[in-house]
């Protein structure tokens, strides 16, 4: 099993649309989770962090589901900005945040 | 606010020549430092990683090396590149303490080809 594992997509949605994303992981002793959007050709910028159950910021809500191992990226009333690829982060280390593990990232396309 | 400054945006470069990337961070201090990679159709790889002046470590064995001259200024050198080491090359910064020690920024990279 992939220590960081996430759907490739792409997920193609209509502007408006709900669209989730689950990202899974395998150390189940892992302390903190980020979610990092990359634009094409772009360097990766942090979108929301998560520590304990969930995050909500504005559109967006993270959830972290420990005993099943998994993050969930939910995109409310999708925009045309927000087509980018998603980067699912993991951090096995309370205190250590020099081995983040990156996922491959999950690509969304949001169209008009 | 802080800022992270990386150059070359892109590069160039014949296998076997030498390589510096330059990357260096505004409006903190003693923070910690990191150069990953990203190929194509790969996740990050971290590279390097510093915790304070002269202080490097490597996550990856190969041609590849890093230094850090001053607190807020990280340099990946090689002498000969190989045509595997193409790929966008991602300076980051993290702060050394407070809340937010596990959250990394980006600087805008350096697309890097060998021929």
């Amino acid at each position: 099993r992939k220590e960081v594992e996430q759907d490739p997509g792409p997920f193609n949605v209509p502007e408006g649309a709900t669209v989730a994303f689950n990202c899974t992981y395998s150390n189940s002793a892992s302390q903190s989770f980020f979610w990092y959007r990359q634009d094409c050709r772009k360097e990766p910028k942090l979108l929301m962090s998560v520590y304990s159950s969930g995050n909500e910021d504005g559109r967006f809500t993270a959830q972290l589901n420990r005993a099943s191992q998994y993050i969930s990226l939910l995109i409310r009333d999708s925009k045309l900005s927000d087509s980018a690829t998603y980067l699912c982060v993991v951090n096995p280390q309370a205190g250590n945040n020099r081995k983040l593990i990156w996922g491959l990232g999950t690509s969304l396309a949001v169209n008009p | 606010s802080q800022t992270i400054h990386q150059w070359p945006a892109t590069l160039v470069q014949p296998v076997g020549s030498p390589l510096s990337l330059e990357c260096t961070v505004e409006g903190t201090s003693n923070p910690n430092l990191y150069w990953y990679r990203q190929a194509a159709g790969r996740g990050l790889q971290l590279l390097f990683y510093s915790v304070g002046i002269g202080q490097i470590s490597s996550e990856v064995p190969q041609n590849l090396s890093a230094s850090r001259p001053q607190d807020r200024q990280f340099i990946l050198s090689s002498k000969k590149l190989l045509l595997s080491d193409s790929g966008f090359y991602l300076c980051a910064w993290s702060p050394s303490r407070g809340l937010k020690q596990e959250t990394q920024y980006f600087g805008p990279g350096t697309r890097l080809l060998v021929l």
